[in-house]
């Protein structure tokens, strides 16, 4: 069965330092991994998506994420953050057990300091 | 751009209530889902629909039930409202072209009295 541990149910980050967010997957095939985003009174957009090519993913508004399969691993990260990047993060692995289902992590919620 | 429009986005219903949360889609995506929302349990799926008249439970489908009448809407039943159903429910939608990007509704947070 897949599933998706996120590390942190809050980080704290001052604005301009680095955002890590961390995620771990669990899977017995290759995996697609997600990194979605929550922003107050929103519903989740996607963030970026991991679906087995570059092991280095790039998304919208400075984000990346990291595949690296030794460590079952998926971190996001954004070398500066922003007043604006203050949300919701969830991370998620694509479901074998049917075609359009994803399973998504308990989520980290980032606070961004001035 | 991608529209999923959910009818309430706050709600008070009585025990025992019946509830029906509607969703919209405006871009004739095949699948769409229903999840609820809480604290430190991130997204869990209740029900999903591949199809007109089709469904599939997910995994918490106990006191839920669904309908999709039409491509373009899934609503969901609450038959009995309960204090537990307290939460906040979303919809989302994709396409089987590209079934892992979820577009997602607002989300409609329910409370339970």
């Amino acid at each position: 069965a897949q599933s998706v541990t996120q590390l942190g149910s809050h980080v704290s980050v001052s604005e301009g330092a680095l955002v890590l967010l961390r995620c771990n997957y669990s899977s017995s095939v290759p995996p697609y991994l997600f990194w979605y985003v929550q922003y107050p009174n929103q519903g989740l957009q996607l963030l970026l998506k991991y679906t087995s090519a570059a092991t280095l993913v790039k998304g919208i508004n400075g984000f990346e994420a990291e595949f690296k399969k030794s460590e079952t691993s998926f971190h996001l990260t954004k070398p500066s953050a922003h007043m604006s990047d203050a949300a919701e993060y969830f991370c998620a692995v694509r479901a074998y057990s049917s075609a359009s289902k994803i399973i998504f992590g308990s989520g980290t919620r980032l606070s961004i300091r001035p | 751009d991608v529209k999923v429009t959910q009818s309430s986005r706050y709600l008070v219903k009585r025990t025992g209530e019946k509830v029906f949360l509607e969703c919209v889609q405006d871009m004739d995506h095949e699948n769409m889902f229903w999840y609820r929302q809480d604290p430190g349990l991130g997204l869990r799926l209740i029900y999903f629909s591949y199809d007109v008249k089709m469904k599939e439970k997910g995994d918490i489908p106990e006191g839920y039930s669904v309908s999709r009448e039409k491509k373009e809407r899934f609503s969901l039943i609450l038959e009995s409202a309960s204090t537990n159903q307290t939460s906040m429910y979303l919809c989302a939608s994709t396409t089987t072209r590209d079934r892992y990007e979820q577009y997602f509704g607002p989300g409609t947070r329910l409370t339970v009295t």
